[in-house]
């Protein structure tokens, strides 16, 4: 059974960091592409991440480049996002979610980052 | 970026109704192989998202008959026959073959 836990998020100040993590089980994050997702209260989704299978390039939207950073362990096929410079902007409810032929087709439960002084 | 412009944002229905959401892409969402990568999601209240339609018009496992995927191109729809309670939410459409990823703003599903 394919699942994606988050975990990490939590109150920052602005200006701080924070790393996310996601772990993965039923399958390898190696062999998929992978992206995290989040949503600011009463809002809607928006993609900031993704990472390819194989090589692990990655992609970041512009609200988040040179700030995000995507990553993964394949010895604990785990997904990471590194998030620094936070602003008020990036709360929202962060989710991991495995993509598969052009969609989304799992996604974890999602992990809650609130950046406020 | 491919903008993802979902209609209505919200749409009050009757249970036993049907509804229908419409979506459209600012580029095709052809890809190279010949399909179509539109896909639907809802999101019940307090819930992470949930597939329910890949490629235009393909259901997932375990989702409803009622709900069904049209379109092709730039323009899509959603269907929803005979509305139930645990239908209630919100469904996005999104694109994930142009980078960044897009999803539309959301129609909220309501009883009326």
């Amino acid at each position: 059974e394919v699942q994606l836990v988050e975990s990490g998020g939590d109150l920052v100040l602005p200006g701080g960091s924070l790393r996310l993590s996601c772990a993965a089980s039923g399958f390898t994050v190696r062999t998929y592409y992978m992206a995290w997702v989040r949503q600011a209260a009463g809002k809607g989704l928006e993609c900031v991440s993704v990472i390819s299978h194989g090589d692990a390039v990655t992609n970041h939207a512009d609200s988040v480049k040179g700030r995000f950073a995507i990553s993964r362990d394949e010895s604990k096929n785990t997904l990471y996002l590194q998030m620094s410079s936070l602003r008020g902007e990036d709360t929202a409810v962060y989710y991991c979610a495995r993509l598969n032929r052009g969609s989304i087709d799992y996604w974890g439960q999602g992990t809650v980052v609130t950046v406020s002084s | 970026d491919v903008v993802m412009t979902q209609s209505p944002l919200s749409l009050p229905v009757t249970l036993g109704q049907s509804a229908s959401i419409s979506c459209r892409s600012s580029q095709s969402l052809v890809f190279s192989d010949g399909d179509t990568y539109l896909n639907w999601f809802q999101q019940r209240p307090g819930q992470s998202p949930r597939r329910l339609i890949y490629k235009v018009s393909n259901r997932d496992s375990g989702v409803p008959d009622r709900f069904s995927g049209s379109g092709s191109g730039t323009d899509f729809t959603l269907k929803i026959s005979r509305v139930e309670a645990e239908d209630l939410g919100v469904y996005y459409c999104m694109q994930a073959i142009h980078w960044p990823y897009t999803f539309g703003q959301g129609t909220k599903l309501e009883i009326k």
